[in-house]
């Protein structure tokens, strides 16, 4: 059973800067890994998806690079702005053919203006 | 329509009610995923449909939740006899295929359940 791991928890950074988010898998045998953002209150908006053939993905300031071999794959957000606060949450796949992910429990940023 | 809807927003149900959340995925999408997430937590597995068939359904917590998707689009998660542990937010999500390695999951803004 896949077992995700986000760290840290909580993050709060002065805006501009640069940062990094953590997460980490069990079953290695994935075909991609997913990051995705939460508002408070609101549902999950897709923000890049890495395909297990890919080692990173980019997208305007965000970059999430995918190490398989070693379970890992990380989210790093460039000039960090007060909008970027929210949930960060990734999303590596279970074994059966579909979609069914599993999730970590995510890293609440909070950038300060 | 445009993004994965989902309704109620907010549900407020007593102990013992029966509640039915709905969902609306893209128009198109093959894949129904319900998801329950807790306060503070990543949203769980609850259940998996390609078009109508319910393919996997190890999620559901306990015989008193039951989904259905009857006509591959619109699917309905009930829950019988709420308990004030299934006090959660029911997410849903669809896409595009079954699982193809590019495919991204779109999810719907929720459903947040109140059992008193």
């Amino acid at each position: 059973k896949q077992e995700v791991t986000q760290i840290p928890a909580a993050l709060s950074v002065p805006e501009g800067e640069n940062l990094v988010l953590n997460c980490s898998f069990t079953d290695s045998a994935i075909y991609n890994l997913q990051w995705f953002r939460q508002d408070p209150g609101k549902g999950l908006t897709s923000l890049l998806l890495i395909q297990s053939s890919q080692r990173e993905q980019t997208s305007g300031r965000l970059n999430a690079s995918l190490d398989k071999s070693s379970g890992r794959s990380t989210l790093y957000i460039a000039a960090s702005q007060p909008g970027d606060s929210a949930t960060y949450l990734c999303a590596a796949p279970n074994s059966g053919g579909y979609q069914k992910v599993t999730f970590g429990t995510g890293t609440k940023l909070q950038v300060i203006p | 329509g445009a993004g994965v809807s989902q309704s109620p927003r907010y549900k407020v149900a007593k102990r013992g009610q029966d509640v039915a959340l709905r969902c609306d995925p893209i128009s198109g999408h093959v894949s129904l995923f319900w998801y329950q997430q807790a306060l503070g937590q990543g949203p769980e597995f609850l259940t998996y449909f390609q078009n109508e068939a319910q393919l996997d359904k190890s999620g559901l917590p306990s015989d008193r939740f039951f989904a259905e998707r009857p006509e591959g689009s619109v699917s309905t998660l009930k829950i019988q006899r709420t308990q004030q542990e299934d006090s959660a937010v029911y997410l849903c999500a669809s896409s595009f295929g079954q699982g193809a390695t590019n495919e991204k999951l779109f999810f719907g803004s929720g459903t947040q359940l109140s059992v008193l």
